[in-house]
């Protein structure tokens, strides 16, 4: 069964350097989505991208915040300068192309410890 | 803005039903999710309702939504040790353009032999 990929597994960083997190997309998925979750907190939606632009994000998700999908696999999130409360994991989603649901499936996350 | 809540912790007897429960607060939510994550893993979609239907049935699934009390119920019958994990209410409201899931704050089952 396809599924969502996610590396690395854990990233650890000190603050203020930059962080990507790879995501690899079920193929044939057209939306794709970045969550996270602090420890201990709920599960926080911060931006959704669709036909190679971002269609919704958050408050959280700021200018250190960015999204890109550099070739047809791959889907990023990049952290330009790290901050102690980004310590979170992160998880990818993506969903198929529009049908009677907007069913998100889920990668198995990247935990993002930062020192 | 939307919220969506839940009770933080369930225990069952294996074999027994389980019960977990979440309110919404969106009156314009169309659809409502569980997902089930499991120590260690990432969220896995277990079902889905939509807003206009008030239960489905998927194997030891039932799902049941009361829309005029904005309260969802997930039912596991004949709940195994399997089953322990934790359980996430979410919503989106795809008639207003919002496709990003709002989660609650799960629910732990566990599950005694």
């Amino acid at each position: 069964e396809p599924e969502v990929t996610q590396t690395p597994s854990h990233q650890v960083t000190q603050m203020g350097q930059e962080v990507i997190l790879r995501c690899v997309p079920i193929s044939n998925h057209l939306y794709f989505y970045w969550y996270r979750q602090i420890l201990g907190q709920k599960v926080e939606f911060l931006v959704s991208f669709y036909n190679n632009e971002i269609s919704e994000k958050s408050e959280i998700f700021d200018d250190q915040f960015s999204v890109e999908r550099p070739d047809g696999s791959n889907f990023t999130l990049k952290i330009r300068s790290t901050k102690l409360e980004d310590s979170a994991m992160y998880f990818c989603a993506s969903s198929p192309p529009a049908g009677v649901a907007d069913t998100q499936y889920f990668g198995p996350g990247t935990r993002l410890t930062v020192l | 803005g939307e919220d969506v809540e839940q009770s933080l912790f369930l225990s069952v007897r294996e074999g027994d039903s389980s019960v977990i429960n979440c309110t919404y607060t969106d009156s314009s939510s169309t659809y409502l999710y569980w997902y089930k994550q499991e120590p260690g893993a990432g969220l896995q979609l277990l079902t889905y309702i939509f807003s206009n239907m008030d239960m489905k049935q998927d194997q030891r699934l039932t799902v049941l939504l009361n829309k005029k009390d904005k309260h969802l119920s997930l039912r596991i019958a004949d709940t195994q040790t399997g089953d322990s994990a934790i359980y996430f209410c979410a919503e989106t409201a795809m008639d207003t353009g919002r496709r990003a899931l709002t989660f609650g704050s799960g629910t732990r089952l566990q599950v005694q032999p």
